[in-house]
Order: C-alpha cells, then sequence, then structure tokens
C-alpha cells in the first residue's frame, strides 16, 4: 500500500514570495491534515479536511495560508506571501476518518526555508 | 479544553536498560491517544495508539504503553533500549468516537541511547 505522497521535499524562498506544497493521501483515506513542525517543536494542526470539507481551520493563519482539496483527495497548501517565521517542516497525514480512533499516516514533509 | 504535556524535554538511557517517556493528557471527552517516533530526517511513524479496547497496548519495535484513566497518563515504556531507539517521540490526543476536539500533538521527548 502507497503511503502519503508529498512535494516537493525541500523549497528555498525568499520572504513575501509565494510558494504551494502538495499532498496525495493513502488510497480510501476521507480526511486529511496539514501540520506545520518548527524545529525543536511538535507538529501543529493547520486544517483538517473531511473529503473536501473543512472540520478545522482554527490554527491556519488565513491571512497568508490557503488550503484546498477540491476532489475529496489530493491537496494544496499555499502561503502567500511568506515570512521568515514560515520556516518549518510542513507535514501532511491522512487517516481514514475523523473520529473512530483512527490513527494518521505522515507523509515525508516539505521543509521550508525562507529568507 | 484538550491538552498534552510530555514530562521530560530529554531522556538518555544505556543500551540494554528499560526506556520510560511519560505522557500526561487532559480531556473533557474520551480520547484516542497516540505515540510517534521520528527518526532525524524521516518521517513519523506510529508506534503504538490506544483505543479504548485495552489499557496495555503493545506496539512495534517492544514498545508498549499503559492507559491509566485515574491519573490521566499514558507513558511509553520498553524493557530494554537499543541503539536505534534514539530518536524524538511523540504523545498525542485525537477525537475518539465523540470528536469534540483536534488532534494535539505533545512537544516532543528526545531519547538518546548510549552504548
Amino acid at each position: 500500500e502507497a503511503g502519503v505522497a508529498q512535494s516537493p521535499r525541500y523549497k528555498i524562498i525568499e520572504k513575501r514570495q509565494s510558494v504551494a506544497f502538495w499532498c496525495n493521501p493513502i488510497s480510501g483515506h476521507a480526511t486529511l491534515y496539514w501540520y506545520q513542525q518548527i524545529l525543536g517543536q511538535g507538529p501543529k494542526l493547520l486544517i483538517q479536511f473531511q473529503n473536501n470539507g473543512v472540520v478545522d481551520d482554527s490554527q491556519l493563519p488565513k491571512d497568508r495560508f490557503s488550503a484546498e482539496r477540491l476532489k475529496g483527495v489530493d491537496s494544496t497548501l499555499k502561503i502567500q506571501p511568506a515570512k521568515l517565521e514560515d520556516s518549518a517542516v510542513y507535514l501532511c497525514a491522512s487517516s481514514l476518518e475523523v473520529r473512530g480512533y483512527q490513527a494518521q499516516y505522515f507523509g515525508p514533509g516539505t521543509r521550508l526555508l525562507v529568507l | 479544553a484538550q491538552s498534552v504535556t510530555q514530562l521530560d524535554s530529554h531522556v538518555s538511557v544505556s543500551e540494554g536498560t528499560p526506556v520510560l517517556l511519560r505522557c500526561n493528557y487532559s480531556s473533557s471527552y474520551s480520547p484516542s491517544l497516540f505515540w510517534y517516533v521520528q527518526h532525524p530526517n524521516k518521517g513519523l511513524q506510529l508506534l503504538l495508539k490506544y483505543t479504548s479496547a485495552a489499557t496495555l497496548v503493545k506496539g512495534i519495535n517492544g514498545f508498549e504503553a499503559e492507559f491509566k484513566k485515574s491519573e490521566t497518563s499514558f507513558h511509553l515504556t520498553k524493557p530494554s533500549a537499543h541503539m536505534s531507539d534514539a530518536a524524538e517521540y511523540f504523545c498525542v490526543v485525537s477525537p475518539g468516537n465523540t470528536g469534540g476536539f483536534k488532534t494535539i500533538f505533545g512537544a516532543g521527548t528526545r531519547l538518546f541511547v548510549k552504548a
């Protein structure tokens, strides 16, 4: 079974530029998550989708971050414009559904450096 | 409010000695609890999960955790540490069957294993 795929693996941009990350979850997983992991910290949930609907985006900085999951499968996370403090690893995860003690399975992450 | 606290930021053990990584949680709902491991420059891997079926949960690589509701704890243990266990470990609380909150990661515990 293929795991969660993410691309790109690494990205370096200058502040005020825009960047987009892509995630393809495990086949059949209805729930998709985007996390931000700053160096030395645990991952922080940015947004959670159930199929193509948003379940929680309370920690997403909506003035600069956006995410979509149009067909309920792949998802993109965009930052526009980027700030220095956005330097982090962006992790995508998926699970069968939101409830019912479902484990999340993580992709390798995209390491973003904002200069 | 929901929260998770990993009581030690760093733990150092000698190879062949027991490992104890401590985690306390707070939740108004019946949570699901997980332990994940993150090796340097690698993705998050699920070690084990608590799903309310049994309080003692066995995971991969000889790890296990015990859910103690009275103490609101979910400590991770292993009888004998191996050099390959050196990594960052995260305790995670997620909604169980009742939902009601988002996934929260602990700050992480870095495990060092000495030869």
